[in-house]
Parts: C-alpha cells; sequence; structure tokens
C-alpha cells in the first residue's frame, strides 16, 4: 500500500543532543512537508520541498534542517538550537505541491526531552 | 495574517446526536476550505474541502458550506456515531509564493460515547 512512513514513534532528546525524524513515502509525489503539532494549538509550517535538492522555511524553521536528496526520503534534524523541542513531528506530501492539493499525512513522531 | 480559529473542544455528544464544530477565518483574497480529521494515534486525513464561495464540500455523512459573507465553514454530521471521535482540524490554504501552505486551526476534539 501506498503511504508514508514516519519513523520513529517516539524518541527522546538529551540536552545538546541532535536528532533526526525519519520520512519515507512511496506515493511518487514532487512536494513533501513538515509540521510541529503542539497540545491546543494548530499544525505549524517548518520545512517544505517542492523537489529534489530543494526546499524552503516555513513559519518556525529555527532550530531545524531538512534535506531532500531522494525525491522518496526528507528527514528533518531537531538540532541543538531548539529550545522547546517537545512535541509531535508530522510529515506529509502532496502530489506537486500546488495550491490546494491534498496533503497525505504519516501518522507523526512523538519527541519529548530527557 | 491568514488565520483560522475553531471553537474549542472538548465537544462531548451521545451516538446519533447533532453535531456542528464551528469555523471561521480571515483571509485576503479567495482561499481553498479543507476539514481535516486526526483519529487517535495517527496522521491527519482529508475529510473535505470547498474552493469557492457557496461550495459545499461533503463526505462520509459531514458536510460544511464556503460562506464568504460570513467567513465561516462550519461542519456538521446529523448522527454521530462513537467511531467519529477524533480531532478536527479546519484548514485554509494560501498562496505566498506558488506553494501549498496550508495555515490550521487549533483542532477540536470529538467525544461520542454510546
Amino acid at each position: 500500500d501506498g503511504g508514508i512512513t514516519q519513523s520513529p514513534k517516539y524518541l527522546f532528546r538529551k540536552e545538546g543532543q541532535n536528532v533526526t525524524l525519519s520520512c519515507e513515502q512511496n506515493l511518487n509525489h514532487d512536494a513533501m512537508y513538515w509540521y510541529r503539532q503542539d497540545p491546543g494549538q494548530g499544525l505549524r509550517l517548518i520545512y517544505y520541498s517542492q523537489i529534489v535538492n530543494d526546499f524552503q522555511k516555513g513559519d518556525i524553521a529555527e532550530g531545524y534542517s531538512v534535506s531532500r536528496e531522494k525525491k522518496e526520503s526528507f528527514p528533518l534534524t531537531v538540532t541543538s538550537a531548539q529550545k522547546n523541542p517537545t512535541a509531535f513531528y508530522l510529515c506529509a506530501s502532496s502530489i506537486e505541491g500546488r495550491v490546494n492539493e491534498k496533503l497525505f499525512f504519516g501518522s507523526g513522531t512523538q519527541l519529548s526531552v530527557l | 495574517g491568514n488565520s483560522v480559529t475553531q471553537m474549542e473542544g472538548p465537544v462531548t455528544l451521545s451516538e446519533e446526536a447533532f453535531l456542528t464544530i464551528n469555523c471561521t477565518y480571515t483571509a485576503t483574497g479567495y482561499p481553498s476550505l479543507f476539514w481535516y480529521v486526526q483519529y487517535p494515534g495517527e496522521g491527519l486525513q482529508l475529510l473535505l474541502k470547498a474552493t469557492k464561495a457557496d461550495d459545499k464540500g461533503s463526505n462520509k455523512g459531514f458536510e460544511a458550506t464556503y460562506r464568504k459573507e460570513t467567513t465561516s465553514f462550519h461542519l456538521e454530521k446529523g448522527s454521530v456515531q462513537v467511531s467519529d471521535s477524533a480531532v478536527y482540524f479546519c484548514a485554509l490554504s494560501e498562496d505566498p509564493g506558488g506553494y501549498n501552505k496550508l495555515i490550521f486551526g487549533a483542532g477540536t476534539r470529538l467525544a461520542v460515547h454510546p
């Protein structure tokens, strides 16, 4: 079945540590996105990519980094510069990244700070 | 900037009750409007959408009408089931630079009991 796979489901970060969240899709979609979800708040866009080897910052990119070396993969690194990383992280994709396209979401990764 | 406001939850209903979840928006231009649903432990799924004023989106017994005059997109269902228990997100699309950006509301949790 086609879809988006995020791993791990739960992740713990120590102080000063960088951690990487995995996102893989087999939908052959060009566009991929990372959102952060905090309790009682809507989703906020961290980074997006419309094509391989290209990505742009969203509304809350500080303390995060991404890469897009392959069409199917869009990993997110939460760096030590992100002072409040505890949140639920959702990866999504869409066919071309055009306005009004349906987004397909993964099941998310819950990141917590030890 | 553009924004989406949803009624606060949780909304608790008995099975077969009528559901309304209010959503209002602020936007320049003419955005498309969406409802996404998040079941426990999962990512978001598109429930329905409307792309222009007076359009009605519908799916799985849920409906929402794009009301430009009241800047609203309220979600309704005539008879809810326990399986509808989830968090519902209203969202609008904007096109800041030719890419697909969604602005999400804070989400409304629905709990349906037998």
